[in-house]
């Protein structure tokens, strides 16, 4: 079974500064998808960003970016000019054979 | 664009009785799963639908809960007997294809359960 492992329960940023996300994940797996969900406080899961394993090229959705590295297994989640809108919980999640697999999450805190 | 619904957004039920949790995936779409999210934890994998049947189920899934599509649109979650411990946000979502790494999976809003 893959695991997905988000070691920071929380992290704080100031408004239009950029934050990093942290995600790692365990699999034997070649190929695979990972996604970021943001998840603000009504509870329902947005979809973020995607990034298919077989490819290299870092995934980009405007402000958001991921630093994708294979062989390290760690997905990570950068948000650029961080806005109060950004403000949620966001997930990390790896999609394989066996379905989708969800981290814990990082609460993410913007600071005027 | 196209997107998942469910209703209701919010039940209040009592420990003891039965619910029914309804999503509506998108049209053309033929896999359909339930998740749940106890608040404060993260998102749990509890059943997937494929062709009329379960195709897979984690071991949250017992005899208490089932699935059905009853029709073409809807595909229901029932909780039986609900406990305290199922208080949570259950989300459906639905995907087109199947449950390989290239399937995309797309989430309904969410029903928050409250059992008293």
């Amino acid at each position: 079974a893959q695991t997905v492992t988000q070691s920071q329960p929380e992290m704080s940023v100031q408004e239009a500064e950029t934050v990093t996300l942290s995600c790692t994940y365990d699999t034997s797996e070649s190929d695979y998808y990972l996604f970021w969900y943001k998840q603000p406080p009504s509870r329902q899961m947005i979809l973020v960003i995607r990034q298919e394993a077989y490819k290299q090229q870092n995934a980009t959705e405007n402000r958001f970016s991921v630093n994708f590295q294979k062989a390290a297994k760690s997905f990570s989640l950068k948000i650029s000019d961080s806005q109060l809108g950004d403000a949620a919980m966001y997930f990390c999640a790896f999609q394989g054979a066996d379905g989708l697999t969800f981290g814990k999450g990082t609460h993410l805190i913007i600071q005027p | 664009e196209p997107e998942v619904t469910q209703t209701p957004s919010h039940q209040v039920t009592q420990m003891g009785q039965e619910v029914i949790l309804r999503c509506v995936p998108i049209s053309n779409h033929l896999y359909f799963y339930w998740y749940r999210q106890i608040l404060g934890q993260k998102v749990e994998f509890l059943v997937s639908f494929y062709n009329n049947e379960i195709s897979e189920k984690s071991e949250i899934f017992d005899d208490q809960f089932s699935v059905e599509r009853p029709d073409g649109s809807n595909f229901t979650l029932k909780i039986r007997s609900t406990k305290l411990e199922d208080s949570a946000m259950y989300f459906c979502a639905s995907s087109a294809y199947g449950e390989g790494a290239r399937n995309e999976q797309y989430f309904g809003p969410g029903t928050r359960l409250t059992v008293t």
